[in-house]
């Protein structure tokens, strides 16, 4: 699975749009951009996934770029209840095993 | 709650005690996988099987841990002769096979070795 690299930390006031990068530049053309997030004291939680387009669900936005070097989740009015650390995953569909995740990003929303 | 649960969610033993977990997934997910996460670390994988079958193992598994999953339903995972280091919490995920996006997640146990 290629590598990816995030920033440490990020903070975010309540109610504006959170953006957060990710880059993989040495990702295949077999593999997906996968999001996951971990609230304090809970499991990670899937959040979306992408391959070249532009994905949106009810949680969030996820933008790659054309070149699919780099993405962008989006969580467009980010509430206290955001705060979390997210993590950038790279994998192939049919890689049904194990997870790579690396340290992520810590979401600070603030009040 | 049809989600992922994990017992004990918190565990406090000696060094040397052996401890056991226990994970049931969600009905029907025929893969479960344990993962390990440390503080400020992201999870890492321990082992996953498919229905009964354990089909890999971390290098990260030394020979005092053991994980099964005997009828393919709920699975443990057991380390035998505890040692500080293993203190950590131990994740269990489930889904439901191939070409899925996701796996769901537990809460986690939280083992504390004095």
């Amino acid at each position: 699975d290629a590598k990816t690299t995030q920033p440490t930390s990020m903070d975010c006031a309540e109610g504006r749009a959170a953006n957060l990068p990710c880059n993989h530049s040495t990702i295949s053309g077999n593999e997906y951009v996968y999001w996951y997030r971990q609230i304090h004291s809970q499991g990670p939680q899937y959040i979306i996934h992408g391959l070249k387009n532009n994905e949106t669900n009810e949680m969030a936005s996820l933008i790659i770029t054309e070149d699919r070097k780099s993405s962008t989740l989006i969580l467009p009015h980010a509430t206290l209840r955001d705060t979390a650390v997210y993590y950038c995953i790279v994998r192939a569909l049919n890689r049904d095993d194990k997870i790579i995740f690396g340290k992520g990003t810590r979401l600070h929303i603030l009040p | 709650d049809t989600g992922v649960s994990q017992d004990p969610r918190h565990k406090i033993t000696k060094r040397g005690q052996n401890v056991t977990f226990r994970c049931d997934p969600i009905s029907e997910h025929n893969r479960l996988y344990w993962y390990r996460q440390t503080l400020g670390q992201g999870p890492e994988f321990l082992t996953y099987f498919q229905n009964e079958a354990q089909l890999e193992k971390s290098r990260l598994l030394s020979d005092r841990f053991s994980a099964e999953r005997p009828k393919g339903s709920f699975s443990t995972l057991e380390i035998q002769r505890t040692e500080q280091g293993d203190s950590a919490m131990y994740l269990c995920a489930s889904s439901p096979g191939l070409l899925t996006y996701e796996q769901y997640f537990g809460p986690g146990t939280r083992l504390t070795v004095t």
